[in-house]
């Protein structure tokens, strides 16, 4: 079965520094990967998606994410966090087509000023 | 824009009771989904459905639990027998289900808050 680890619970950075947001998947194919974000009291908005080709994807808000089979990972980065970014990060993978999603355990990003 | 809706927003309801979660996929989409969140922790896979009928589900969705599409919009999810422990973030999402469309797009949630 699949899974999803979100090594860091917790992040801090400040406005306008760099975020990297990592993400290891389990699968034994090639897996179809995303990114949402849950602002508090909110529902989960699609950041971006990586199903074949390009490894590195872009997505909304300024995110990027590259997938690394050799390293199972499809970690998220922003070269610019702004104080809107703070909320919660899932990483979930898929396995085929309109299969279920296997979140993470998230990370909750905060901002300073 | 189109988005997944869902109604209510909140719901509380005494043990025992039966709760209908509703929900609006996006207009053009095929396949459709319930996940839960309990408070602190991450996002769980119930149930998907496609075609009218369930495609998947996990061991969370027993026989209290079950979906239904009424019409050609809503689908909606019945919990029969609330318990405690059902208290949780519902999530609705649906997708298209082809090469290029085959993200699922969430809906706000429901919270439902079981006394």
């Amino acid at each position: 079965a699949q899974s999803v680890t979100q090594p860091d619970i917790h992040i801090t950075v400040s406005e306008g520094a760099s975020l990297e947001l990592r993400c290891n998947y389990s699968y034994g194919a090639t897996p179809y990967l995303f990114w949402y974000v849950q602002s508090p009291g909110q529902g989960l908005q699609l950041l971006l998606k990586y199903f074949s080709g390009d490894t590195l994807v872009q997505g909304i808000k300024g995110f990027e994410a590259e997938f690394k089979r050799s390293q199972s990972s499809f970690n998220l980065r922003k070269p610019s966090v702004h104080w809107s970014d703070a909320a919660e990060y899932f990483c979930a993978v898929g396995t085929g087509t309109a299969s279920k999603l296997t979140f993470g355990t998230g990370t909750r990003l905060q901002v300073t000023l | 824009e189109p988005e997944v809706t869902q109604t209510p927003s909140h719901q509380v309801t005494q043990m025992g009771q039966e709760v209908i979660l509703r929900c609006v996929p996006i207009s053009n989409h095929l396949y459709f989904y319930w996940y839960r969140q309990i408070l602190g922790q991450k996002v769980e896979f119930l149930v998907s459905f496609y075609n009218n009928e369930i495609s998947e589900k996990s061991e969370i969705f027993d026989d209290q639990f079950s979906v239904e599409r009424p019409d050609g919009s809503n689908f909606t999810l019945k919990i029969r027998s609330t318990k405690l422990e059902d208290s949780a973030m519902y999530f609705c999402a649906s997708s298209y289900g082809t090469t290029s469309g085959r993200a699922q797009y969430f809906g706000p949630g429901t919270r439902l808050l079981v006394l």
